[in-house]
This record gives C-alpha cells, sequence and structure tokens, in this order.
C-alpha cells in the first residue's frame, strides 16, 4: 500500500533563512507520480511541482528546489531565503501507476516565517 | 482561466442535519474529486466522478454521504444526518483527465462545523 510521511509537523524559521521540508514515501510500483502543493491560510491547495518515478532530475524554480532520491524514497522540498508569503501548510502526496488516479496525501508540514 | 468554484465558504449546523456542498470544476476537465480534510491531516478522497460516472467512491460513507455530477459539470456532495465527526474541510479538485499523472487542482474548500 502506498504511504506518505512527513515526519516534521511544524518548523518555525526566520525571514531569509533556508528551510528544508522533508517527504519519505512507500510504495511498490517502480510508476508512481509525486507532488507537493502549498495550503495557505484560505485554505486552496496550491499545486507546485509534478515528478515521476523516472525522473530523479534535482528541480529548481525560483527559490523552490526539489531534492527526489530513489534510493531513500525521498522527495524533499527547499526554499531558499524564505519570505514571511511563504508560511503554510505544504502536502507532499503520491500517484501510483495504473487505473484511476488516486492521491495519497502527507499529513502535512506547518511553516512558520516570522520577519 | 478560472479555477475550481466552491460554495458556501462556510457552514455551521447541527448535528442529524443535512447540508450540501457545491463544486464547479475547471471548464473542460473531465474528472472532478471531493476530498474530505480533518483539522491537523491530509486530505482524504471520498469520490472521483469521470464526466458524469463515479471511478471510486470505496472511502465514501454511503450510509449519510452522497454526490452527484450531472452532466459532466457541477457537482454535490451532500451529508444527511451529519455528525460531529464529520466537522472538517471538503475540498472539490478537478483534472483533465483521470490518469496517474494528471494534476489535480483543487478549490478553496468549504469548511464545515458540526454542533
Amino acid at each position: 500500500a502506498q504511504k506518505v510521511t512527513q515526519a516534521q509537523t511544524e518548523i518555525s524559521v526566520v525571514e531569509k533563512e533556508d528551510v528544508t521540508l522533508d517527504c519519505v514515501y512507500e510504495t511498490r510500483d517502480t510508476t508512481y507520480y509525486l507532488f507537493w502543493y502549498k495550503q495557505p491560510p484560505s485554505g486552496e491547495l496550491v499545486f507546485l511541482i509534478r515528478r515521476n518515478s523516472f525522473d530523479e532530475q534535482n528541480e529548481i524554480s525560483g527559490r523552490y528546489s526539489w531534492n527526489f532520491q530513489k534510493s531513500t524514497s525521498s522527495f524533499n522540498f527547499t526554499i531558499t531565503a524564505s519570505q514571511v508569503v511563504d508560511s503554510a501548510v505544504y502536502f507532499c502526496a503520491l500517484s501510483e501507476a495504473g487505473g484511476f488516479q488516486k492521491l495519497v496525501f502527507g499529513t502535512g508540514t506547518r511553516l512558520l516565517v516570522s520577519p | 482561466e478560472a479555477g475550481v468554484a466552491q460554495s458556501p465558504r462556510y457552514k455551521i449546523i447541527e448535528k442529524r442535519q443535512s447540508v450540501a456542498f457545491w463544486c464547479n470544476p475547471i471548464s473542460g476537465h473531465a474528472t472532478l474529486y471531493w476530498y474530505q480534510q480533518i483539522l491537523g491531516q491530509g486530505p482524504k478522497l471520498l469520490i472521483q466522478f469521470q464526466n458524469n460516472g463515479v471511478v471510486d467512491d470505496s472511502q465514501l460513507p454511503k450510509d449519510r454521504f452522497s454526490a452527484e455530477r450531472l452532466k459532466g459539470v457541477d457537482s454535490t456532495l451532500k451529508i444527511q444526518p451529519a455528525k460531529l465527526e464529520d466537522s472538517a474541510v471538503y475540498l472539490c479538485a478537478s483534472s483533465s483527465g483521470a490518469t496517474n499523472q494528471e494534476t489535480q487542482y483543487f478549490g478553496p474548500g468549504t469548511r464545515l462545523l458540526v454542533l
């Protein structure tokens, strides 16, 4: 069965600090997709990135970067030079191959960035 | 492009009452999802529609929850009768297709409080 673990419940940083959010997943499939979503206080889940299991290249988008390592079943998310607007709950999610998509979410990491 | 719309944004009811939530997906998206997000947890899939047919309702408590998607566009989720443990945020999402590589886009959610 698929499972996503986000061990960090809450992280507090001061603006401009770098912060890494951890995500560890479990799946028996060799083909799967990993996602990160941001949930600001407004409640809407905002899509950040999708990565398939065959693409282990790290990705950078502005201040955001993602480190995918199949050897450790991890898909970690780093925010460089954090800003107050980054304060939100961040969810990692997994979708296995075959059939209709079924996203399984972790429990989320609450990030608080203070000025 | 307009995002996923949901209404109402907030609802307070007493236990044993009924309640209904409405969702309008992104135009052209064939797949629609309803999730339940209990405080402090990640979203959990309740039901998934492909056009106007149900493809997964395995986690929907069918004795009290029902959902429909008339004409393959808008959808309504109903709870009757509500229980205290139904207090949660109900999120609607849509995607253009139903395969595991699709990206789901979420609405702002409806916060339900059952007293």
